[in-house]
This record gives C-alpha cells, sequence and structure tokens, in this order.
C-alpha cells in the first residue's frame, strides 16, 4: 500500500544531542517536505526537496538540515537540539503537479 | 506580508446540519487552494482542490467555493455527523509545479449527535 512513514513516533531528547528524524514514502512522489506545527498554530515549512539531490530551505530552516539521495528517503537532521526546537514535525510528499500533499503521522519531539 | 486567516474559534454544530468554515486570504494570487482534514496528533490529509477558475468543487458531502475577487474559500459539510469533528486547514499554491503550500492555522470543527 503506497504511504509516508515518519519514524520515530515520539522521541524525549536531552540538550544538544543529535538527531536524526526519518521520512520514507512508497509513492514514487517527486518532492518531498518537511513542516513544524505547534498545538493549534500553522505549518511552518523547513526544508523542501524537488528530486533526487535537489534540497531547499524553507520560512524555518536554520539549525536543521536534510539529504534526498534517494527518491523515498528525506530524513532532517537536528546537529544540536535546543527546547525551542520542541514540537511536532511532519513530512510529506507530493507528485510535480498541483495535486494535495500525502503527510506522515509525524514525529513528536521533545527537548528537555 | 501573505496572510491566510482561518477562524480561530472554534465551530460548533449538530448533526445533521452544514458546516460553513471560512478561509481569507490576504497580499496573495494563488493559483488554487486545498482543504485538509487534521485529527489531533495526526498529520492532515487532503481533501479537496480547486483552482482559481473554478468557482465550486463538489466531493460527496463536501463542497468548496473559491471567489478571487473577494479573496475567499468556503469550505461546506452537509449532513455533518459527529465523525466530521476535526481542524480543517485551507493551504495556498502558486501556478507552478515548483512551489510549496502555504497553510492556515485552521479551524476546529465539533460535531455533536
Amino acid at each position: 500500500e503506497a504511504d509516508i512513514y515518519q519514524t520515530p513516533r515520539y522521541l524525549v531528547i536531552g540538550t544538544g544531542k543529535k538527531i536524526t528524524l526519518e521520512c520514507s514514502q512508497t509513492m514514487g512522489h517527486d518532492k518531498m517536505y518537511w513542516y513544524q506545527q505547534d498545538p493549534g498554530m500553522e505549518l511552518h515549512l523547513i526544508h523542501y526537496s524537488y528530486g533526487v539531490n535537489s534540497t531547499e530551505k524553507g520560512d524555518l530552516s536554520s539549525e536543521s538540515t536534510v539529504s534526498r539521495i534517494r527518491t523515498e528517503h528525506f530524513p532532517l537532521t537536528l546537529e544540536s537540539a535546543r527546547p525551542s526546537h520542541t514540537s511536532q514535525y511532519l513530512c510529506a510528499s507530493s507528485d510535480l503537479s498541483d495535486y494535495g500533499y500525502t503527510f506522515g503521522s509525524g514525529t513528536r519531539l521533545t527537548v528537555v | 506580508s501573505q496572510k491566510i486567516e482561518q477562524n480561530s474559534e472554534a465551530l460548533n454544530i449538530q448533526e445533521g446540519k452544514t458546516a460553513t468554515l471560512t478561509c481569507n486570504y490576504t497580499n496573495y494570487s494563488p493559483a488554487y487552494l486545498q482543504w485538509y482534514r487534521q485529527d489531533p496528533g495526526r498529520g492532515p490529509v487532503f481533501l479537496l482542490l480547486i483552482r482559481e477558475n473554478e468557482k465550486e468543487k463538489r466531493k460527496e458531502r463536501l463542497k468548496v467555493t473559491f471567489d478571487t475577487t473577494l479573496k475567499q474559500s468556503l469550505f461546506h459539510i452537509t449532513a455533518s455527523q459527529p465523525a466530521d469533528s476535526a481542524t480543517y486547514l485551507c493551504a495556498l499554491g502558486l501556478n507552478s509545479g515548483y512551489s510549496t503550500l502555504t497553510f492556515g492555522k485552521g479551524t476546529m470543527l465539533l460535531v455533536s449527535p
């Protein structure tokens, strides 16, 4: 079944740690995105990719990096976690047309 | 700057009634607008897309209108059910396969039996 998967679902980590949030999709979509969402707030774009070896910064890209070595995989890395990074991180994908995004279930990150 | 406004207060309605949610935008000329449903702790789920040259789109009990003069979209759920209770987000996109969506904060809909 075509889908998009995010791991871990929940993560509690100490300040200063390096973390990687995983995102994989089985739909062959070229475009992938990372959004950050706090409760009751809008989604903020962190990074996005048009395809393999393509990455672009969104509005909220500081302090994180992404890579797109394979079409299906788009991991997000925080080099040094801080309490301000506590949030929900949502990965999504779409094809090159303007169809709707398919979102993963998200990773709820807490930095203590 | 670009701004998308959705009612911040929850909309409470009775089962069977029609729910109408509003999305207004400023400083933006979107080529299309999308509506998503989001349940607590989950990612948004795509519902409908309407393009700038379309006035209305329907899908089962859902109807979306798009008025580029008023810079407004209305999202209707007819014969609402308690299972429709969720937060509904609108998102705007530009006319390019290389654009990204800009999302509103969403409006929570509560349908009581």
